[in-house]
């Protein structure tokens, strides 16, 4: 069984389109995450969420929004789609004390 | 605020020689840290860890790592490389608590020549 799982695993799309990203993630953890690998493989964190807070790295533009329908569940939806948000995108889960981030098996992202 | 810097975005090796990552960690708050490894097209998968228990910590496929704070470091080791090593490794820290999401360093590709 995949304990993350992303889809689609592949999404090509054209500029100003809206697009969402799924995760799901089956290990019971209560905090998930999402990162954006871009093309020279820098990772950097966007969005971390539990049932207690939403932290959002304040240079994620606002069409960027995850949308959590349960525990198990973080999906990232982006709207009017640019250019430069081609990229792989991940998405991770954890105990959110420290413990050790799991990783999904990333969504690469295609804008034209 | 915490950083993480890898010395060398590229590292050679021939294989069966020792692998050295470099690692140096700023972080105001005593760290978690993290060495994650990829492969290509694939996603992050954990090679070991660091909580404050004992300061050599070993990982998976022989690699282990020392974290020395008065040096702030985690540099990442592995005795004898092997051709199924090469893939970019990063290493990560984060306070922990809360939903505190890692922060990267830039990554080390790890060439291994036969």
């Amino acid at each position: 069984d995949t304990a993350v799982s992303q889809t689609p695993k592949y999404l090509v799309t054209q500029m100003g389109n809206d697009k969402s990203i799924k995760c799901e993630q089956n290990l019971g953890h209560d905090t998930m995450y999402w990162y954006k690998q871009d093309s020279k493989k820098f990772l950097k964190i966007m969005f971390s969420y539990n049932n207690k807070e939403l932290i959002i790295n304040e240079t994620v533009p606002n069409r960027f929004s995850p949308k959590s329908p349960d525990k198990a569940h973080l999906n990232l939806h982006i709207n009017s789609l640019e250019l430069g948000d081609s990229a792989v995108y991940f998405c991770a889960s954890s105990h959110g004390d420290g413990g050790t981030q799991y990783f999904g098996p990333g969504t690469r992202l295609l804008v034209l | 605020a915490q950083s993480v810097t890898q010395l060398g975005s590229h590292v050679s090796v021939s294989e069966g020689a020792l692998v050295l990552l470099r690692c140096n960690y700023s972080s105001s708050v005593p760290p978690y840290l993290f060495w994650y490894v990829q492969y290509p097209n694939q996603g992050l998968q954990l090679l070991l860890k660091y909580t404050s228990a004992a300061t050599l910590v070993k990982g998976i496929n022989g690699f282990e790592a020392e974290f020395k704070k008065s040096e702030t470091s985690f540099h990442l080791t592995k005795p004898s490389a092997h051709m199924s090593d090469a893939a970019e490794y990063f290493c990560a820290v984060t306070r922990g608590g809360g939903a505190d999401g890692l922060t990267f360093g830039k990554g080390t590709h790890l060439i291994i020549q036969p």
